[in-house]
């Protein structure tokens, strides 16, 4: 079974541009999650969605956003990119029935400049 | 004070050494834990999942939950330079299944 995939890999963007992350999960798994990863915050939660509707939402500001498709694969925006944006993007798929082991891709590598 | 710490490390040892990796957490409702391990410039894997107490071993790895104490540990027999790598905590609860994270504790296995 493939795994989650995430395109790009790499990304370059102006500070104002605004940038747009996909993610494929795993095939039958409904749920997505996106993080935010950088070495001083670590691992932080973006938002989840499952069947089309987001689920849970993290503390991000609404720069952020996303979306879910019907065959599960979902996008990230951000707008008005800032230089603390520059960060690598992690998607993690999971079945979505009950408690969440988490399949992650490769990630996106932001670098805002 | 987070509701997961996770010492950041770095956390060096010599090749065949047992490891022992830990977390602390606050929130006593969480019920399911999980440890995955991450490499440089790599998306997190999941190694270990267990529900509420006790032992669960695979291989070199053991994942341990003392819910009293609200501690969880993970140990890696006979430790190999192909584990060095971060390895990072996770834990939810039955109301919502969202994963709350440790920080990640970055492990150097010297050959």
């Amino acid at each position: 079974k493939a795994g989650v995939t995430q395109t790009p890999r790499y990304l370059i963007k102006t500070r104002g541009q605004q940038v747009t992350l996909s993610c494929s999960p795993i095939s039958g798994h409904r749920s997505v999650s996106w993080y935010q990863q950088t070495p001083g915050q670590g691992l932080q939660f973006l938002f989840e969605y499952f069947s089309e509707t987001q689920r849970n939402k993290g503390n991000f500001p609404g720069r952020f956003s996303g979306r879910q498709f019907s065959n599960s694969r979902s996008e990230m925006n951000v707008s008005t990119l800032e230089l603390g944006d520059s960060a690598l993007y992690l998607c993690a798929s999971s079945l979505g029935q009950g408690p969440h082991e988490q399949y992650f891709g490769p990630g996106t590598r932001l670098t805002v400049t | 004070q987070k509701e997961v710490e996770q010492d950041p490390g770095p956390l060096s040892v010599p090749e065949g050494a047992i490891v022992s990796l830990n977390c602390t957490y606050s929130n006593s409702a969480f019920q399911y834990f999980m440890w995955y391990r991450q490499y440089s410039r790599k998306g997190p894997e999941l190694l270990m999942y267990t529900y509420s107490s006790g032992n669960k071993e695979d291989g070199r790895f053991t994942a341990q939950v003392d819910k009293s104490s609200k501690y969880i540990s993970l140990f890696i027999r006979d430790s190999q330079p192909s584990d060095s790598a971060t390895y990072l905590c996770a834990m939810s609860h039955d109301s919502n299944y969202q994963l709350i994270w440790g920080a990640g504790t970055k492990l150097i296995i010297k050959p």
